[in-house]
């Protein structure tokens, strides 16, 4: 079975600055999905940014990077000019072929 | 074009009680499925279905049963509710047509059972 490991349950950054949240997985498959998924108070889950394993470059958008690396199976996500609206829990996710298993999530609190 | 709809919002059930949750999704997905959320656990899988008439067990399936008349309801079903079954539960829908399986989810319902 495929583990996803977050290891920060907690997370602060000033605004506009840069913040990096750790995410390492446990698989044998070779070609998969990791995802980052963003949970606000109002609870909604939002796909932050997507990464396919057989790509070697990594996934961006817009403030939002991820640093792939494969063989060490780690897949961390970089917030770059933080802003309040992004105080959320974020989970990390790898896509399993029926399904998606998630970490248990980081709390980022983005403080003025 | 709604999206992934979840009803009802919020429940309060008496322990032994029952109650079925609704999912619907209005963009003919064929995959569906069934998540709980407990405080530091992130999401875990309950059931799901990989098309209309189909339904298989998740990671933490006991207590819970499912079915999949129409493809685009997903319902899940508490029988005898426990207070262990207090959580958020979220439905999703995805499809392989998807880049990337990405995974639409619905806002959650909130249940407390006492």
């Amino acid at each position: 079975a495929q583990t996803v490991t977050q290891s920060q349950p907690e997370m602060s950054v000033q605004e506009a600055e840069t913040v990096t949240l750790s995410c390492t997985y446990d698989t044998s498959e070779s070609n998969y999905y990791l995802f980052w998924y963003k949970q606000p108070p109002s609870r909604q889950m939002i796909l932050v940014i997507r990464q396919e394993a057989y790509k070697q470059q990594n996934a961006t958008e817009n403030r939002f990077s991820v640093n792939f690396q494969k063989a060490a199976k780690s897949f961390s996500l970089k917030i770059s000019d933080s802003q309040l609206g992004d105080t959320a829990m974020y989970f990390c996710a790898f896509y399993s072929g029926y399904a998606l298993n998630f970490g248990k999530g980081t709390s980022l609190l983005v403080t003025p | 074009n709604a999206g992934v709809t979840q009803t009802p919002k919020f429940r309060v059930l008496k322990t032994g009680q029952s109650m079925t949750l609704l999912c619907a999704q209005d963009m003919n997905h064929e995959y569906m499925y069934w998540y709980r959320q407990d405080p530091g656990m992130g999401l875990r899988l309950i059931h799901y279905s990989v098309g209309e008439g189909t339904t298989a067990k998740g990671e933490v399936p006991d207590g819970y049963n499912v079915s999949r008349l129409k493809k685009q309801n997903f319902l899940l079903g508490l029988e005898s509710a426990a207070p262990s079954q207090t959580s958020v539960y979220f439905c999703a829908s995805t499809d392989s047509h998807l880049q990337g399986w990405e995974q639409y989810f619905g806002p959650g319902t909130r249940l407390t059972v006492t």
